[in-house]
């Protein structure tokens, strides 16, 4: 069975500044995808970005890109030039071949101005 | 995104009672899916529905019961809920048959059983 594991319950960043955010997955298929959502205060999910596994160019979303490794099956999300609307709970997201989306136990990310 | 609505937003109800949620979408997908979220969990895959078909079940209780008329609609009826089912219930779209199948999720339902 599929895994996603997010080992950081909370970071933090300075306004303005990078963060890295982690996430690692246990699969055996070759061929599926990976998101992050964000879910800010008011609960909504937010797609941020997704990255197909066939895909080795790193997915890039303005401020958000990824860094996906594909054989150490990690895929780590960057947020440069954080603004205090980045501040939100950030959860990884693995598609499987059957569809089914597995998420990972979310990191709160704080921005301080 | 508001490509998904979710009424209502807020919920409480007794053990006794019968509620329903329900979850619209206007995004032409033919997918849709209930999740739960609890406080420190990860979010839970309730129920899947392609082509107004049930085509997943994930050991839900009985007392939640799916219902999807169309693409469009997915409901969730509650009946004879625990104090344990509360949380935040979650309805997303998705366009079945495709590579990605990006999920779009809808604000949530937060429910609180007395």
């Amino acid at each position: 069975a599929q895994t996603v594991t997010q080992s950081q319950p909370e970071m933090s960043v300075q306004e303005a500044e990078t963060v890295t955010l982690s996430c690692t997955y246990d699969t055996s298929e070759s061929d599926y995808y990976l998101f992050w959502y964000k879910q800010p205060p008011s609960r909504q999910m937010i797609l941020v970005i997704r990255q197909e596994a066939y895909k080795q160019q790193n997915a890039t979303e303005n401020r958000f890109s990824v860094n996906f490794q594909k054989a150490a099956k990690s895929f780590s999300l960057k947020i440069s030039d954080s603004q205090l609307g980045d501040a939100a709970m950030y959860f990884c997201a693995y598609r499987s071949s059957t569809g089914k989306l597995i998420f990972g136990q979310g990191t709160t990310l704080q921005v301080k101005p | 995104e508001t490509g998904v609505t979710q009424t209502p937003r807020h919920l409480v109800m007794g053990m006794t009672n019968k509620k329903s949620l329900k979850c619209e979408q206007h995004l032409g997908h033919n997918a849709m899916y209930w999740y739960k979220q609890s406080a420190k969990k990860p979010l839970e895959l309730m129920f899947v529905y392609s082509l107004e078909e049930r085509v997943e079940n994930n050991s839900v209780p009985s007392r939640f019961s799916p219902e999807c008329p169309n693409s469009s609609h997915l409901f969730l009826h509650l009946h004879t809920l625990q104090p344990e089912d509360s949380a935040l219930y979650l309805c997303a779209s998705s366009r079945s048959g495709t590579t990605s199948g990006t999920q779009y999720f809808g604000p949530g339902t937060r429910l609180l059983v007395l």
